[in-house]
C-alpha cells in the first residue's frame, strides 16, 4: 500500500520569492516514483515534474526542484521566483514501478498556493 | 485537438437519467484512467484499462460502467447516480512502456451536478 501526506493544506508567497511544498511518502515498494501536478482554478491537471527513488539526483525542470530525501521518505517541491500564475492546488503523488502494465497513482489531498504581490 | 480531451465539461443530471463521458487522448498513449476528485478528498482512481483491457477497477458501484472501445477512447456510462457522485471526473492517459517515468496526461475534467 502507499501513502502520501500534504500537510499544509494552504500556502502564501509574495512574487518573486521561493516556496515549498511539503511531502511525505509511505511504501513498501522497493522501487517507485514521485509526482508533483498543478491543477489551476480550471480543473485541469497539469504534470510538473518527476523524481526516480533510483535517481542520485534531485529532479529539476525550470523553477520547479524537488528536494528528494529518501531516508526521510519526503519530496518537497521547491518553487522558485513565484509568479501570480502560480497559483494554483498542487498535488504529491507516487506509483510503484515495474509492478506491471498501468499502476495506479496515489494522490495526497493537496496544497492550496496563492501568490500575493 | 491535443492532449486528452474530455466531454463535456460540465453536466447536470437527475438521479434515473443515463449519460455518458466521453475522453480522448491524442498521445498515443496505451494506457487510460477514470479519476474522481470530490472536494476535500484525495483523488480516487475508479478504472485502468491497459491495452484496451480493464485492468483494475476500485470498488467502484455498479452505477458507474467504463467501455474502452480502442487505445485513444474511453467512456464512463452513468445511471441512476447518486448526489454524492457529484465531482470532477477526470480521465488521463500514459504510455507504459516498462521503463521511464509513467506520467500520467490530464484531461480538464467533466464537473458532474447530481440533483
Amino acid at each position: 500500500a502507499q501513502k502520501i501526506t500534504q500537510t499544509q493544506p494552504g500556502m502564501f508567497v509574495q512574487e518573486k520569492e521561493a516556496v515549498t511544498l511539503d511531502c511525505t511518502y509511505d511504501t513498501s515498494d522497493p522501487s517507485y516514483g514521485l509526482f508533483w501536478y498543478k491543477q489551476p482554478s480550471s480543473g485541469e491537471m497539469i504534470f510538473l515534474i518527476y523524481q526516480g527513488s533510483y535517481d542520485q539526483q534531485n529532479a529539476t525542470e525550470g523553477r520547479y526542484s524537488l528536494n528528494f530525501q529518501k531516508a526521510r521518505k519526503s519530496a518537497n517541491l521547491v518553487i522558485s521566483a513565484s509568479q501570480l500564475g502560480d497559483s494554483a492546488m498542487y498535488f504529491c503523488a507516487m506509483r510503484g514501478l515495474y509492478t506491471g502494465t498501468a499502476s495506479k497513482l496515489t494522490f495526497g489531498t493537496g496544497t492550496r498556493l496563492q501568490v500575493t504581490l | 485537438e491535443t492532449g486528452v480531451t474530455q466531454t463535456p465539461r460540465h453536466l447536470v443530471m437527475g438521479m434515473t437519467n443515463k449519460k455518458s463521458l466521453k475522453c480522448e487522448q491524442h498521445l498515443g498513449h496505451n494506457a487510460m484512467y477514470w479519476y474522481k476528485q470530490s472536494a476535500k478528498k484525495p483523488l480516487e482512481l475508479m478504472f485502468v484499462y491497459s491495452l484496451e483491457e480493464r485492468v483494475e477497477n476500485n470498488s467502484v458501484p455498479s452505477r458507474f460502467s467504463p467501455e474502452c472501445p480502442n487505445s485513444s477512447h474511453l467512456f464512463l456510462h452513468l445511471h441512476t447516480l447518486q448526489p454524492e457522485d457529484s465531482a470532477l471526473y477526470l480521465c488521463a492517459s500514459s504510455q507504459e512502456t516498462g521503463e521511464g517515468n509513467y506520467e500520467q496526461y490530464f484531461g480538464p475534467g467533466t464537473r458532474l451536478t447530481v440533483t
